[in-house]
């Protein structure tokens, strides 16, 4: 049971490059979020799903995209890189049901914008 | 509009000694309540939950926090701290039912919890 896989790692681009995060969960949950994690502002809502085929902005959601083609997997796109988008980039699943609404992370992802 | 606040970035104890986070929220109406411990290089994992019942949530690892609606806190604490408590603690907020949109988290900006010997 692999819980959220987040892909990659770890990843420098280069200002103006696109990228895709992937995340992937088997938990067949119907909640999928992604995260952006600063030194001293925590964790802010990037992007969220309801349901596959669903996709609605958070808290700081300008610069990206987002897409929820199948249930298990919800993406992340950067279309032109910048400076102020390196982070720590954490995407997380939960049922989103009323008495059952833990959210599991994937191990993140560290992006460098140079 | 919801906001989570954490006093103390830093929070530094001798290994035995009392843990106590401190998280304090703003909501129009109670809130869901969380505590997530990040360790290095990590992603975050559940510590305790408060949505309903009983006000004093016991989690993972020794650690507790107790719900005061009239004080809008929700601290965590640990009655003697072990040199593996050392990380990162972050107290999150969500609106109570489907109106959060599941599980929209509202996190604190985070304590950093250091052990001593």
């Amino acid at each position: 049971n692999a819980g959220v896989t987040q892909t990659p790692k770890f990843r420098v681009l280069k200002t103006g490059q696109s990228m895709t995060l992937l995340c992937a969960q088997d938990m067949n949950h119907e909640y999928m979020y992604w995260y952006r994690q600063d030194p001293g502002m925590g964790l802010r809502l990037i992007h969220y799903s309801v349901g596959e085929g669903t996709t609605a902005k958070g808290e700081v959601p300008d610069g990206y995209n987002v897409s929820r083609l199948k249930k298990q997997n919800f993406l992340l796109g950067l279309e032109s890189a910048a400076p102020s988008q390196t982070s720590v980039y954490f995407c997380a699943s939960s049922y989103g049901v009323v008495m059952n609404t833990e959210a599991f992370f994937g191990q993140g992802t560290r992006l460098t914008v140079v | 509009a919801q906001s989570v606040t954490q006093l103390g970035s830093h929070v530094s104890v001798s290994e035995g000694a009392l843990v106590l986070l401190r998280c304090n929220y703003s909501s129009s109406v109670p809130p869901y309540l969380f505590w997530y411990v990040q360790y290095p290089n990590q992603g975050l994992q559940l510590l305790l939950k408060y949505t309903t019942g009983a006000t004093l949530v016991k989690g993972i690892n020794g650690f507790e926090a107790e719900f005061k609606k009239s004080e809008t806190s929700f601290h965590l604490t640990k009655p003697s701290a072990h040199m593996s408590d050392a990380a990162e603690y972050f107290c999150a907020v969500t609106p109570p039912g489907l109106a959060g949109g599941g599980n929209k988290l509202t996190f604190g900006t985070g304590t950093q919890l250091k052990v001593e010997l």
